[in-house]
């Protein structure tokens, strides 16, 4: 298995609601990443995970909360958005100094 | 982490080759120059990387020049799949956090 798996692949919410994204790798990798996209833009890093514990996080508003339960799985826990946080949510992950690979995303509505 | 310039667009047509720039001047020793490009509606996906000596895969050629300033990715033949945006990357592997930092990238049209 060599693939990055998102779910789900679109999802709309309101300010008011709680939604998780989810994300799971079967490679062994032991670091993982959540990005954000916007139209146009280039991803933009927000989380780094290694060997399960979060080791990076580039000031993301505590609306976002990320969990890493295992070395296989890495959620994105989302509570009381705004509308601009709409965006892909790209995850990844990686082994030492290798290639990442990238999930192909969620798209992320905030109504 | 040392930048990268790409320019924002070019235009290819198909079947034919294609060299896609990146200046970076101010790359470090350690600095390993990498390529991952994104196709519409999909994340990034990894191409090619190289320290030195020019690199092939099954992919693309990367060419990186003698002082290391800049470096070249070469498609041999373009496809109207290669259409997507291609960006440079420097990682430094002295870099603890081994994060991947992207540029603005270049999108590459591809016409029939």
């Amino acid at each position: 298995d060599t693939e990055v798996t998102q779910t789900p692949k679109h999802l709309v919410m309101g300010m008011t609601n709680k939604k998780s994204l989810k994300c799971e790798q079967h490679m062994g990798h032991r670091a993982m990443y959540w990005y954000k996209q916007k139209a146009k833009k280039p991803p933009e890093l927000m989380f780094v995970y290694s060997y399960e514990k979060l080791s990076i996080n580039e000031s993301v508003p505590s609306r976002f909360s990320p969990e890493c339960p295992n070395s296989s799985l890495l959620n994105l826990h989302l509570h009381a958005l705004q509308p601009e946080d709409s965006a892909l949510y790209l995850c990844a992950s990686s082994q030492a100094n290798y290639g990442y690979t990238f999930g192909s995303g969620t798209r992320l509505t905030v109504v | 982490d040392a930048k990268t310039t790409q320019p924002n667009s070019m235009e290819s047509n198909e079947e034919e080759p294609v060299h896609l720039p990146c200046n970076h001047s101010t790359i470090s020793g350690t600095d390993y120059i990498h390529w991952y490009r994104q196709l519409p509606s999909q994340g990034p996906e990894y191409v090619i990387h190289g320290l030195t000596s020019n690199v092939n895969n099954r992919m693309a050629s990367l060419a990186i020049a003698e002082d290391r300033k800049s470096s070249t990715l070469i498609l041999h033949r373009a496809t109207l799949r290669d259409a997507a945006v291609y960006y440079c990357i420097l990682r430094d592997v002295q870099n603890a956090g081994n994060m991947l930092t992207f540029g603005g990238g270049t999108r590459l049209m591809v016409k029939p």
